[in-house]
C-alpha cells in the first residue's frame, strides 16, 4: 500500500527553466513532508521540508508547496541547473517515514 | 567527515549465510533508522531506535532480521540465513529526536546474494 506516490518516473527540463516535481499522499495524519535528492551510489541527501501548518517553504532555488486539501506537495527548482540532475524522493512523516518511488530529473544544458 | 557512516559499502554472500552491517550515526543524533531500497523504489522503513530503545519495527522485518543499538550510538543490522530476495541497498539514517527534524542518510550497504 503506497501511501506516498510520485506518478512521474522522469522529467526533463532545459537549463534555466523551472522544474516542478509532484507528490501525492493518502494519509491525512501526515504532518511533516520532505524532499530528498539522490545521486547514483550515494544515499539520499535532505533538500527541504515543510510542516503541515505551512503551505510554502523556500530555500534558495528550492520551494516546496503543500496543498493539504488535495493531499499534494510539489517541489519547484528555479532556475534549474545541470547539477540538479538526480533522482528526487518525497517523504511524509507519521509514526514513521514513508517515501515515494522517486522522479528522475534531467536538466539539459 | 561527520555524516552517517555505513560499513561495508558492498557485501556479496552466498544464500544461507549470515551478514551484519554497521551504521555510525551523526554523533549528536539520538534517533537511528534502517531502510531497505530496491531498484525503482524509494527507501522502505525497517526499524528505528530512540537512543538504545528499538521503538518500531516494520512488518517487512522478518524473524531473520535483527537490529541492535546497544549503547545508543552505532547500530548493527543482522540478516540470518540470507535469501535471494534480501538483495537490496540497506540504508541507515539518523536525526535529532525532537520536533520536525529531517533524517540524514548514509551511502548504504549494497547486499548481493549469490
Amino acid at each position: 500500500d503506497q501511501q506516498v506516490k510520485q506518478n512521474s518516473p522522469s522529467l526533463s527540463v532545459q537549463e534555466g527553466r523551472i522544474s516542478i516535481l509532484n507528490c501525492d499522499y493518502t494519509n491525512s495524519m501526515f504532518d511533516y513532508f520532505l524532499w530528498y535528492k539522490k545521486y547514483p551510489a550515494e544515499g539520499p541527501t535532505f533538500l527541504i521540508s515543510i510542516s503541515s501548518i505551512k503551505d510554502k517553504n523556500e530555500d534558495g532555488r528550492f520551494t516546496v508547496f503543500l496543498n493539504k486539501s488535495a493531499k499534494h506537495l510539489s517541489l519547484h527548482i528555479v532556475p534549474s541547473q545541470p547539477g540538479d540532475s538526480a533522482v528526487y524522493f518525497c517523504a511524509a512523516s507519521g509514526n514513521q517515514f514513508y517515501f515515494g518511488t522517486g522522479t528522475s530529473l534531467t536538466v539539459i544544458p | 567527515d561527520t555524516g552517517v557512516s555505513q560499513n561495508p559499502r558492498h557485501k556479496i554472500t552466498k544464500r544461507g549465510q549470515n551478514v551484519t552491517f554497521r551504521c555510525d550515526p551523526i554523533s549528536e543524533h539520538n534517533r537511528l533508522y534502517w531502510y531497505r531500497q530496491t531498484l525503482g523504489q524509494g527507501p522502505e522503513f525497517l526499524t528505528y531506535f530512540q537512543n538504545e530503545a528499538q521503538l518500531e519495527k516494520s512488518r517487512l522485518l522478518s524473524d531473520r532480521f535483527s537490529a541492535e543499538r546497544p549503547k545508543g550510538s552505532f547500530s548493527t543490522l543482522e540478516i540470518q540465513r540470507t535469501e535471494q530476495g534480501d538483495s537490496a541497498m540497506y540504508l541507515c539514517a539518523s536525526s535529532l529526536g525532537q520536533g520536525y527534524q529531517p533524517q540524514h542518510f548514509g551511502d548504504g550497504t549494497r547486499l548481493s546474494i549469490l
